[in-house]
């Protein structure tokens, strides 16, 4: 079957660093995206991994390890507009490449 | 102008009617999705179409239909609303390039309740 994993909620303090993991099995792995959705809002594309190692894209990093079937976003220099709720999603093969998502990490970035 | 729109925005319909929700691109994709969120569940892909004569159901395609318009416009339909339908539908867009179509660009929602 196919499952991913993520933490439902995490908090942070203003101007720290705050990592949000994610696990995944599943069949025709490809890759992993990251997306922040604010309040409801639509979801914005953040970042992507299709070998392993980190992409950094400003603030934002994401990281990938296949053999572990694990990855993780890295928010760094945290602000109050940080405060969204975050999801991961596998791109597989055997699905024409469509992204399935995990159930998202709400962040709460405090003073 | 927004690239991913969605109509209606908000909609209450009653048990047992007939819904469409439509969305329209202007970024020339060939690629949409049909997603639905609930409060806790995430997002579930419902259908998704590579172009105008391939549709495939997603995880959640039961009680749901689609149409392929044209190249810019996919419709989501509920043949007979039901409560548990209950949610905020997105409509998503992304480039057939494999090396790019991860990136997809998300319509501004409908959030439709069913009574």
């Amino acid at each position: 079957g196919q499952s991913l994993e993520q933490p439902s909620e995490v908090t942070a303090v203003e101007g720290a660093i705050v990592q949000i993991n994610c696990t995944y099995q599943t069949s025709g792995f490809y890759g992993l995206s990251w997306y922040q959705q604010h309040d409801g809002g639509a979801p914005t594309f953040l970042s992507y991994n299709a070998l392993d190692g980190l992409e950094e894209t400003g603030r934002f990093s994401s990281f990938l390890s296949r053999s572990d079937s694990y990855g993780y976003l890295l928010l760094q220099e945290l602000q109050m507009k940080d405060s969204a709720s975050y999801f991961c999603a596998v791109r597989r093969s055997n699905s024409g490449y469509a992204l399935n998502f995990g159930k998202g990490t709400s962040l709460l970035v405090t003073p | 102008d927004a690239d991913v729109t969605q109509t209606p925005r908000n909609r209450i319909t009653k048990t047992g009617k007939r819904i469409m929700l439509e969305c329209s691109q202007t970024k020339g994709h060939d690629r949409m999705y049909w997603y639905r969120q609930d409060p806790g569940l995430g997002l579930r892909l419902i259908y998704y179409s590579f172009d105008v004569k391939d549709i495939n159901k997603g995880e959640i395609s039961d009680g749901y239909s689609v149409s392929r318009q044209a190249q810019a416009k996919f419709s989501l339909s509920l043949e007979s609303a039901i409560p548990n339908q209950t949610a905020l539908y997105f409509c998503a867009t992304s480039s057939n390039d494999l090396e790019s179509s991860h990136e997809q660009y998300f319509g501004p929602g409908t959030r439709l309740t069913v009574t």
